[in-house]
């Protein structure tokens, strides 16, 4: 158990849908990072929140937003659903304060548009 | 831009048996990290073991290690006395120097790792 969480654990829904994706980050982890696993793309970086502000853009669609609120999770929305939107996404959350800031991925929330 | 390149989509391996899986990496930073995460059919994402650029030593976590050669930007992670359960994706990734306050990691496409009893 990585100590981060995400909800819902599956998604199934429609095309031109909107989805709200959670994750909460370890305790004491500032940094939560977006990432979206398809297979066709692979694992791509969508963004990273750092202490509430946004600090890097990845690969992340114009329908796609995110926020990192005070208590520190963060939510992935993503809307007018496409089916190449079907993917897993992962948020991950790091200390990012020196040393190797490695990266505890969530189990993952996949996604299936139909 | 970074890029990391991983040229087996799937090996096979004995169990008892080491395994080394290649990944080479593309980045004119001095500055960087490489990772190894492993991704059981469960779909969560399990970090292993981590090497960064100014370090001399290769790596070393239990069962596995990083083989580092730097001129030659290839990280490959050797498995030793491999097990069922090792049976996965093997994921590499880098993250660059701290750019615009983030360490966004790029990942290689994977490899499958098939542990044969």
């Amino acid at each position: 158990d990585s100590g981060v969480t995400q909800t819902p654990k599956h998604l199934i829904t429609a095309t031109g849908q909107r989805v709200t994706l959670r994750c909460s980050p370890r305790s004491g982890d500032l940094s939560v990072y977006w990432y979206q696993q398809s297979l066709d793309q692979g694992l791509q970086f969508l963004i990273h929140y750092y202490n509430g502000e946004e600090r890097a853009k990845g690969n992340i669609l114009e329908r796609f937003s995110a926020q990192q609120f005070p208590d520190l999770h963060s939510e992935l929305n993503l809307s007018s659903l496409e089916l190449g939107d079907s993917a897993l996404y992962f948020c991950a959350s790091s200390v990012t304060s020196g040393g190797h800031n490695e990266q505890f991925f969530g189990p993952g929330t996949r996604l299936t548009v139909l | 831009a970074q890029k990391i390149t991983q040229t087996q989509p799937g090996m096979f391996v004995q169990e008892k048996e080491a395994v080394t899986l290649d990944c080479t990496y593309d980045t004119s930073d001095q500055s960087y990290g490489l990772f190894w995460y492993k991704q059981p059919s469960s779909g969560e994402m399990i970090f292993l073991i981590y090497q960064g650029s100014y370090d001399e030593q290769n790596a070393t976590e239990g069962r596995y290690s990083l083989n580092f050669q730097k001129a030659r930007k290839s990280a490959n992670l050797v498995i030793s006395a491999s097990q069922l359960g090792d049976s996965a994706m093997y994921f590499c990734a880098m993250r660059l120097a701290f750019q615009a306050g983030s360490y966004q990691l790029t990942f290689g496409k994977g490899t499958k790792l098939s542990v044969i009893p």
